[in-house]
């Protein structure tokens, strides 16, 4: 695609249930991250893809956040037990190789009630 | 902790004149620069990139990178009311971490 596509764009959810959020990046782009961004604070890195493996998860909060990309394009973010303090918007962003820009998706708004 | 630094603003400018956005980092080893831009309620857009110190421009902007500070910064010529959004600085770190680190962003107002 001309972008990186994210969906749902919106989600409402209950606090304790599973959510999965779903970024398509731009195709070609081998390199894939998953942003975090409460208001008023800058994207809060969660974790970054090279192909199909997670080759850095190091800002996943705790282990109730899960990300795959089984096949090196398509990446899902799995939020399992929710809470209210994981109401963000989380960002994708995914960019050609490690050296180069990264380009964002228009993100999923989160909110946990 | 690799951290980046700006000041959260807002910062006024009136329009025509010359916008100076500013960006510190910690860590001397590092390797890519990023300027983004994020309207409110948008997502990042990004807008300029820099890799080597000295200064890069591209139209109204010019980033301005130097290591042995650990600053760089993004001059907005000309200022416009459109120009007024949030701006992001972002850093790619070397020795082997490839995630890209963000301030919390500098808001810009540019009043006509």
């Amino acid at each position: 695609g001309a972008g990186v596509s994210q969906t749902p764009s919106n989600k409402v959810t209950e606090k304790g249930k599973y959510v999965e959020l779903r970024c398509d990046p731009i195709s070609g782009h081998t390199a894939l991250y998953w942003y975090r961004q409460s208001l008023g604070q800058g994207p809060e890195f969660l974790i970054y893809f090279q192909g199909t493996g997670a080759a850095d998860d190091s800002g996943l909060p705790n282990d109730r956040f899960f990300a795959v990309r089984p096949e090196g394009s398509v990446s899902t973010l799995k939020i399992q037990r929710t809470e209210r303090g994981d109401s963000a918007v989380y960002l994708c962003a995914s960019s050609l190789n490690t050296n180069t820009e990264a380009f964002f998706g228009q993100g999923t708004r989160l909110t946990v009630v | 902790q690799k951290e980046v630094e700006q000041n959260s603003g807002p910062l006024s400018v009136p329009e025509g004149a010359i916008a100076s956005l500013n960006c510190t980092y910690s860590d001397r080893v590092s390797q890519s620069f990023f300027w983004y831009r994020q309207y409110s309620g948008k997502s990042p857009e990004l807008i300029m990139s820099i890799y080597s110190n000295g200064d890069k421009e591209d139209g109204r902007f010019t980033a301005q990178l130097n290591k042995a500070s650990q600053y760089v910064s993004l001059l907005i010529r000309d200022s416009q009311p459109s120009d007024s959004a949030t701006y992001l600085c972002a850093v790619r770190w070397n020795g082997g971490y490839q995630k890209v680190t963000f301030g919390t962003g500098t808001k810009l107002q540019v009043i006509p």
